[in-house]
Protein backbone atom coordinates (compact mmCIF):
# COMPACT_ATOMS: atom_id res chain seq x y z
CA UNK A 1 0.00 0.00 0.00
CA UNK A 2 1.46 3.51 -0.52
CA UNK A 3 1.35 5.91 2.04
CA UNK A 4 -1.31 8.51 1.57
CA UNK A 5 0.04 12.28 1.01
CA UNK A 6 0.32 14.79 2.96
CA UNK A 7 1.33 18.26 3.43
CA UNK A 8 4.59 17.84 5.15
CA UNK A 9 4.30 21.30 6.91
CA UNK A 10 1.63 23.59 8.17
CA UNK A 11 1.36 26.49 10.77
CA UNK A 12 -0.57 29.44 11.68
CA UNK A 13 -0.83 31.78 14.75
CA UNK A 14 -2.52 31.50 18.05
CA UNK A 15 -5.93 31.33 17.51
CA UNK A 16 -6.01 31.03 13.90
CA UNK A 17 -7.66 27.82 12.21
CA UNK A 18 -5.42 25.43 10.02
CA UNK A 19 -6.18 22.70 7.44
CA UNK A 20 -4.41 19.62 6.71
CA UNK A 21 -5.34 17.72 4.02
CA UNK A 22 -4.76 14.08 3.28
CA UNK A 23 -4.89 12.04 -0.15
CA UNK A 24 -5.48 8.53 -1.19
CA UNK A 25 -7.32 6.59 -3.72
CA UNK A 26 -10.60 5.38 -3.54
CA UNK A 27 -8.92 1.79 -2.25
CA UNK A 28 -8.61 3.38 0.83
CA UNK A 29 -9.67 7.29 1.85
CA UNK A 30 -12.55 7.48 -1.08
CA UNK A 31 -13.61 4.01 -0.10
CA UNK A 32 -14.35 4.35 3.48
CA UNK A 33 -15.46 6.53 6.03
CA UNK A 34 -12.75 4.85 8.43
CA UNK A 35 -10.17 8.18 8.34
CA UNK A 36 -8.90 9.10 11.26
CA UNK A 37 -5.82 11.57 12.73
CA UNK A 38 -3.42 11.30 15.25
CA UNK A 39 -1.31 14.03 17.16
CA UNK A 40 2.13 12.93 18.01
CA UNK A 41 4.42 14.77 20.14
CA UNK A 42 7.93 13.39 19.36
CA UNK A 43 8.99 10.84 22.12
CA UNK A 44 5.31 10.56 23.45
CA UNK A 45 2.72 8.28 22.44
CA UNK A 46 0.48 9.03 19.37
CA UNK A 47 -2.97 10.66 20.51
CA UNK A 48 -6.05 9.75 18.82
CA UNK A 49 -7.90 13.28 17.96
CA UNK A 50 -10.46 11.91 15.13
CA UNK A 51 -12.00 8.60 13.79
CA UNK A 52 -14.86 7.87 11.38
CA UNK A 53 -13.51 11.36 9.44
CA UNK A 54 -15.36 13.29 11.52
CA UNK A 55 -15.78 11.92 15.61
CA UNK A 56 -14.14 13.41 18.44
CA UNK A 57 -12.81 11.07 21.13
CA UNK A 58 -13.73 11.88 24.81
CA UNK A 59 -11.34 14.94 25.83
CA UNK A 60 -10.61 15.56 22.68
CA UNK A 61 -11.28 19.31 22.28
CA UNK A 62 -13.93 20.53 19.81
CA UNK A 63 -11.55 22.86 18.30
CA UNK A 64 -10.36 19.71 16.02
CA UNK A 65 -12.25 18.62 13.28
CA UNK A 66 -12.65 16.17 10.26
CA UNK A 67 -13.98 15.99 7.25
CA UNK A 68 -13.71 14.03 4.02
CA UNK A 69 -14.51 14.70 -0.08
CA UNK A 70 -13.77 12.10 -2.34
CA UNK A 71 -10.13 10.67 -1.79
CA UNK A 72 -9.20 13.84 0.41
CA UNK A 73 -9.62 13.87 4.23
CA UNK A 74 -9.05 17.07 5.92
CA UNK A 75 -8.48 17.89 9.87
CA UNK A 76 -9.05 21.26 10.86
CA UNK A 77 -7.73 22.80 13.90
CA UNK A 78 -9.42 26.19 14.97
CA UNK A 79 -8.34 28.52 17.45
CA UNK A 80 -4.80 27.47 17.26
CA UNK A 81 -2.50 27.38 20.34
CA UNK A 82 0.50 26.71 21.52
CA UNK A 83 0.04 23.02 22.27
CA UNK A 84 -1.63 21.98 19.31
CA UNK A 85 2.60 22.25 17.94
CA UNK A 86 2.81 18.18 16.43
CA UNK A 87 2.95 16.46 13.98
CA UNK A 88 -0.38 15.01 12.89
CA UNK A 89 -0.55 11.86 11.05
CA UNK A 90 -3.73 10.82 9.01
CA UNK A 91 -4.64 6.76 8.81
CA UNK A 92 -7.63 4.95 6.37
CA UNK A 93 -8.80 1.25 6.77
CA UNK A 94 -7.22 0.37 3.33
CA UNK A 95 -9.61 -2.61 3.07
CA UNK A 96 -8.96 -6.77 3.96
CA UNK A 97 -8.42 -6.16 7.44
CA UNK A 98 -4.63 -3.17 5.93
CA UNK A 99 -4.79 0.01 7.02
CA UNK A 100 -2.59 2.94 5.71
CA UNK A 101 -1.03 6.42 7.22
CA UNK A 102 -0.12 9.42 5.74
CA UNK A 103 3.41 10.74 6.06
CA UNK A 104 2.64 13.03 8.50
CA UNK A 105 2.51 17.15 8.59
CA UNK A 106 4.53 19.23 11.30
CA UNK A 107 2.15 22.04 12.59
CA UNK A 108 3.75 24.79 13.93
CA UNK A 109 2.29 27.36 16.14
CA UNK A 110 3.91 30.70 15.18
CA UNK B 1 -7.15 2.96 32.49
CA UNK B 2 -5.76 1.49 29.68
CA UNK B 3 -1.95 1.04 29.75
CA UNK B 4 0.27 -0.35 26.60
CA UNK B 5 4.19 -0.63 27.88
CA UNK B 6 6.61 -1.76 24.94
CA UNK B 7 9.73 -3.70 25.67
CA UNK B 8 12.54 -5.39 24.40
CA UNK B 9 13.93 -3.33 22.14
CA UNK B 10 17.91 -2.59 21.37
CA UNK B 11 20.60 -2.95 19.16
CA UNK B 12 21.01 -5.73 16.93
CA UNK B 13 22.96 -6.95 14.56
CA UNK B 14 21.83 -7.27 10.96
CA UNK B 15 20.42 -10.55 10.24
CA UNK B 16 19.50 -10.95 13.72
CA UNK B 17 16.44 -11.24 15.37
CA UNK B 18 14.70 -9.61 18.12
CA UNK B 19 11.18 -9.89 20.08
CA UNK B 20 9.27 -7.33 21.31
CA UNK B 21 6.40 -7.43 23.91
CA UNK B 22 3.68 -5.50 24.40
CA UNK B 23 1.95 -5.44 28.17
CA UNK B 24 -1.71 -4.55 28.28
CA UNK B 25 -3.20 -3.61 31.50
CA UNK B 26 -6.42 -1.62 32.25
CA UNK B 27 -8.76 -3.38 29.77
CA UNK B 28 -10.36 -6.95 28.80
CA UNK B 29 -7.21 -7.97 26.31
CA UNK B 30 -9.17 -10.36 24.76
CA UNK B 31 -11.75 -8.68 23.58
CA UNK B 32 -9.72 -5.92 21.58
CA UNK B 33 -8.06 -6.35 18.59
CA UNK B 34 -4.13 -4.81 18.90
CA UNK B 35 -2.21 -3.77 16.06
CA UNK B 36 2.16 -2.95 15.37
CA UNK B 37 3.03 0.16 14.26
CA UNK B 38 6.27 1.39 13.36
CA UNK B 39 8.34 4.78 13.07
CA UNK B 40 11.96 4.93 11.36
CA UNK B 41 14.39 8.15 12.05
CA UNK B 42 12.47 11.46 10.64
CA UNK B 43 9.81 9.43 8.73
CA UNK B 44 6.50 8.73 8.99
CA UNK B 45 4.31 5.99 11.11
CA UNK B 46 4.09 2.99 9.25
CA UNK B 47 1.64 0.35 9.78
CA UNK B 48 2.70 -3.10 10.16
CA UNK B 49 0.19 -5.58 11.25
CA UNK B 50 -3.38 -6.21 13.14
CA UNK B 51 -4.39 -9.02 15.47
CA UNK B 52 -8.49 -8.90 15.65
CA UNK B 53 -9.69 -10.42 18.83
CA UNK B 54 -12.29 -12.34 16.94
CA UNK B 55 -10.31 -14.13 14.81
CA UNK B 56 -6.67 -16.39 14.66
CA UNK B 57 -5.73 -15.01 11.26
CA UNK B 58 -2.88 -12.21 11.72
CA UNK B 59 -2.72 -9.53 8.73
CA UNK B 60 0.77 -7.86 8.15
CA UNK B 61 1.55 -4.85 5.26
CA UNK B 62 3.67 -6.28 2.65
CA UNK B 63 6.96 -5.41 3.55
CA UNK B 64 6.30 -7.42 6.84
CA UNK B 65 5.03 -10.63 5.75
CA UNK B 66 7.83 -13.46 6.02
CA UNK B 67 9.84 -12.15 9.01
CA UNK B 68 7.72 -10.52 11.90
CA UNK B 69 5.14 -12.66 13.29
CA UNK B 70 2.57 -11.41 15.81
CA UNK B 71 1.23 -13.51 18.58
CA UNK B 72 -0.48 -12.84 21.75
CA UNK B 73 -0.73 -14.76 25.47
CA UNK B 74 -3.90 -13.95 26.99
CA UNK B 75 -3.20 -15.18 30.43
CA UNK B 76 -0.53 -12.64 30.91
CA UNK B 77 -2.27 -9.52 28.40
CA UNK B 78 1.20 -9.54 26.41
CA UNK B 79 0.82 -8.87 22.51
CA UNK B 80 4.31 -10.13 20.87
CA UNK B 81 6.18 -9.24 17.74
CA UNK B 82 8.89 -11.11 16.47
CA UNK B 83 11.29 -9.68 14.02
CA UNK B 84 13.96 -11.86 11.98
CA UNK B 85 16.67 -10.99 9.28
CA UNK B 86 16.32 -7.74 10.69
CA UNK B 87 18.06 -4.86 8.28
CA UNK B 88 19.46 -1.82 8.90
CA UNK B 89 15.98 -0.27 7.58
CA UNK B 90 13.97 -1.76 10.52
CA UNK B 91 15.66 0.63 12.84
CA UNK B 92 12.66 2.39 14.25
CA UNK B 93 10.47 2.80 17.35
CA UNK B 94 8.13 -0.14 17.29
CA UNK B 95 4.21 0.43 18.74
CA UNK B 96 1.57 -1.88 19.95
CA UNK B 97 -1.84 0.12 19.80
CA UNK B 98 -5.04 -1.08 20.91
CA UNK B 99 -7.49 -1.25 18.17
CA UNK B 100 -10.95 1.06 19.18
CA UNK B 101 -13.34 -1.17 17.47
CA UNK B 102 -14.31 1.71 14.58
CA UNK B 103 -10.99 0.98 12.31
CA UNK B 104 -9.15 3.59 14.60
CA UNK B 105 -6.02 3.06 16.79
CA UNK B 106 -7.54 4.42 20.05
CA UNK B 107 -4.75 3.73 22.33
CA UNK B 108 -0.72 3.74 21.96
CA UNK B 109 2.50 2.95 24.27
CA UNK B 110 5.00 4.87 24.44
CA UNK B 111 6.97 2.54 22.05
CA UNK B 112 10.80 0.95 22.34
CA UNK B 113 13.89 1.50 19.93
CA UNK B 114 15.28 -0.87 17.92
CA UNK B 115 18.68 0.15 16.32
CA UNK B 116 19.82 -2.61 13.57
CA UNK B 117 23.90 -1.55 13.30
CA UNK B 118 27.06 -3.56 13.23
Amino acid sequence: QSALTQPPSASGSPGQSVAISCTGTSSDVGGYNYVSWYQHHPGKAPKLMIYEVNKRPSGVPDRFSGSKSGNTASLTVSGLQAEDEADYYCNSYAGNNNWVFGGGTELTVL
Amino acid sequence: QVQLVESGGGVVQPGGSLRLSCAASGFTFSNYGMHWVRQAPGKGLEWMAHMPYHEDKIYYADFVKGRFTVSSDTSSNTLFLQMNSLRADDTAVYYCARDGGHWELSNWGQGTLVVISS
